[in-house]
């Protein structure tokens, strides 16, 4: 199979614009979660999709938004970029069956960097 | 809430000796799920081995083992005959057992393998 995707792999904005990433999960994984990964706060939780709905949401500002289609591929946005937006962006897919604890499997990242 | 700590930010090993990462958590769950997650400097987030904690036995593969200390809220990772793959950094992570897939990562340990 196929590992998880993400596009574009590297992205430069400047402050105030909006950047849409995307990730394109493992077949067949319905769940889709979204890290931030920066080297002062770590690896921090966004939100995670599963079957077109938000399942769960991390403590980040409305600008932070996410969205998941019928074939589980998933965008998130994030709108009048800061400075501190600049991080890797993961994505991790999954079965979706968060009852017995899902292995989540993670993409290669988006590099963000706002100037 | 639940927390992860991992106390060593940097450790070192020779090729083919044996190192032990340490990882304590917090958490009044009694049911939950534990990772270790391995980094290499791709960013590629890759999957090292995974514990139930309803299990008493420790999780394992190939090199990789992991000691889980339930009461005591640890979480070890043994890697035995290092090799320079190895080299990375390391993430101990948290689920909880229920309706989404949050996973709760540590700081994380940066590991060097001398030759």
């Amino acid at each position: 199979k196929a590992g998880v995707t993400q596009t574009p792999r590297y992205l430069i904005k400047t402050r105030g614009q909006q950047v849409t990433l995307s990730c394109s999960p493992i077949s067949g994984h319905r769940s889709v979660s979204w890290y931030q990964q920066t080297p002062g706060q770590g690896l921090q939780f966004l939100f995670e999709y599963f079957s077109e709905t938000q399942r769960n949401k991390g403590n980040f500002p409305g600008r932070f938004s996410g969205r998941q289609f019928s074939n589980s591929r998933s965008e998130m946005n994030v709108s009048t970029l800061e400075l501190g937006d600049s991080a890797l962006y993961l994505c991790a897919s999954s079965p979706g069956l968060a009852a017995v604890g899902d292995t989540q499997y993670f993409g290669p990242g988006t590099r963000l960097t706002v100037l | 809430a639940q927390t992860v700590t991992q106390s060593q930010p940097e450790m070192s090993v020779q090729e083919a000796e044996t190192v032990t990462l340490s990882c304590t958590y917090d958490t009044s769950e009694s049911d939950y799920y534990l990772f270790w997650y391995k980094q290499p400097p791709s960013r590629q987030m890759i999957l090292v081995i995974r514990q139930e904690a309803y299990k008493q036995q420790n999780a394992t593969e190939n090199r990789f083992s992991v000691n889980f200390q339930k009461a005591a809220k640890s979480f070890s990772l043994k890697i035995s005959d290092s090799q320079l793959g190895d080299a990375a950094m390391y993430f101990c992570a948290y689920l909880s057992r229920g309706a989404t897939n949050k996973l709760i990562f540590g700081t994380g340990t940066l590991l060097a393998v001398q030759p």
